[in-house]
């Protein structure tokens, strides 16, 4: 079967840094997307992995490991308009994302 | 680039009758088109994908009589929910494939449903 397993929530101090786990089951595999989603609005793309290793983008760097089924974001620097949904989605075999429920991160001062 | 666009951004609606989102790429031509819903603190589950030109591939457990999708052109695809009731109220949420070779989903800002 297919199953993506994050934390529900977590919490971070701003300034921090926090890293976001993933850990995925899907038949095939295409890559794997990070995207962001604030409350009531749509998601916005974050990164997209499908080699292993680190990709750095700003504040945000996001990694994979295929071969463990495992990808991690990490955010640094923390702001408060970080707090929000973080949403692992690989892309299967079929070239469909999977979604899970996602993290939602949450930023205290 | 790779602008996606919803209309309504919201709808109020009473039961028993129809409603239709709109779902637009404002830059490129979207030859994919997906339909998503979201429920409060849910994940987003996929209702169906749509392709230019030919019908909508639901997913299991979505009724096609009733979440009714026409793709007719490369820019618009459209979400009409038929006779909605209290249940139907979601967020939902239109994306598609921005450029050529990247599975990318650009989205939509979403429209909000409530059926009274």
């Amino acid at each position: 079967g297919q199953n993506i397993d994050q934390p529900t929530e977590m919490t971070a101090t701003e300034g921090a840094i926090v890293q976001i786990n993933c850990t995925y089951q899907t038949s095939g595999f295409n890559g794997l997307f990070w995207y962001q989603q604030h409350a009531g609005e749509a998601p916005t793309f974050l990164s997209y992995n499908v080699l292993d290793g680190l990709e750095e983008k700003g504040r945000f760097s996001s990694f994979l490991s295929r071969s463990k089924g495992y990808s991690y974001l990490l955010l640094k620097e923390l702001q408060m308009k970080d707090s929000a949904s973080y949403l692992c989605a690989p892309l299967g075999g079929n070239y469909q994302l999977i979604w899970g429920a996602g993290t939602k991160l949450i930023i205290k001062p | 680039g790779a602008v996606v666009s919803q209309h309504p951004s919201w709808v109020i609606c009473k039961s028993g009758t129809s409603v239709k989102i709109e779902c637009r790429s404002l830059d490129f031509q979207a030859t994919t088109m997906f339909w998503y819903r979201q429920f409060p603190k849910q994940s987003l589950m996929l209702m169906a994908t749509s392709n230019e030109g030919s019908k909508a591939t639901y997913e299991q457990g979505v009724e096609k009589d009733k979440f009714l999708i026409n793709h007719a052109s490369l820019t618009l695809s459209t979400l009409t929910v038929t006779s909605a009731h209290p249940e139907d109220s979601s967020f939902y949420i239109c994306s598609a494939y921005g450029l050529a070779e990247s599975y990318e989903q650009y989205f939509g800002p979403g429209t909000r449903l409530t059926v009274t």
